[in-house]
């Protein structure tokens, strides 16, 4: 059964940069017609997509958020990883990793990491 | 950005009842809309996708309909278990600019 599993810091303060990374097991994270995203969830709101990756370094992301966002993965590891930059308290939210299963006619996210709360706070 | 606009923000049903929530597209998405179900402190599971089709492991009382621009997730009779928020999402273009609409809370009437 895939597994996801968010890790970082759970307190961030403002300006600095927030990072998670994202631990996939009984799976791998080279499978093709996947690729890995993050989706955040401010408290008692809904959900945002913040970008994608595929295993070979491709990415794609929220043109609202691209600025101050980077994912990279590490296939040797089993590992996405999220660099969201210059936060502020609007970026206080849940951040969940999950599958991203990606066809021509297809993106969907069917698997999903628990969540982990970041905090951004002096 | 394609926006999605979901309705009603709550639904109050009884058990056993029907309920039918509705998504929005700014624009035509054409059948490029999934539903998910998210319960409290839980992540969000998939429901639907391709607008109609169920994902694996969804009951059959979850169907979904639409296309262009407005969709509908009907749950035919609700179980305890089916009181949740629910979200659609698109993922028309390329490359996707992915959107989720602002959920609907269906509550115990």
């Amino acid at each position: 059964q895939l597994q996801l599993q968010e890790s970082g810091p759970g307190l961030v303060k403002p300006s600095e940069t927030l990072s998670l990374t994202c631990t996939v097991s009984g799976g791998s994270i080279s499978s093709s017609s996947y690729y890995w995203g993050w989706i955040r969830q401010p408290p008692g709101k809904g959900l945002e997509w913040i970008g994608s990756i595929y295993y070979s370094g491709s990415t794609y992301y929220n043109p609202s958020l691209k600025s101050r966002v980077t994912i990279s993965v590490d296939t040797s590891k089993n590992q996405f990883s999220l660099k969201l930059s210059s936060v502020t308290a609007a970026d206080t939210a849940v951040y969940y990793c999950a599958r991203e299963l990606a066809t021509k006619v297809l993106i969907v996210f069917d698997y999903w990491g628990q969540g982990t709360l970041v905090t951004v706070s002096s | 950005e394609i926006v999605m606009t979901q309705s009603p923000a709550t639904l109050s049903v009884s058990p056993g009842e029907r309920a039918t929530l509705s998504c929005r597209a700014s624009q035509s998405v054409s059948s490029n809309l999934a539903w998910y179900q998210q319960k409290p402190g839980q992540a969000p599971r998939l429901l639907i996708y391709g607008a109609s089709t169920r994902a694996t492991g969804i009951p059959a009382r979850f169907s979904g309909s639409g296309s262009g621009t407005e969709f509908t997730l009907t749950i035919s009779s609700l179980q305890s278990e089916d009181f949740a928020v629910y979200y659609c999402q698109q993922y028309n273009n390329w490359p996707p600019a992915l959107t989720f609409g602002g959920g609907t809370k269906v509550e115990i009437k």
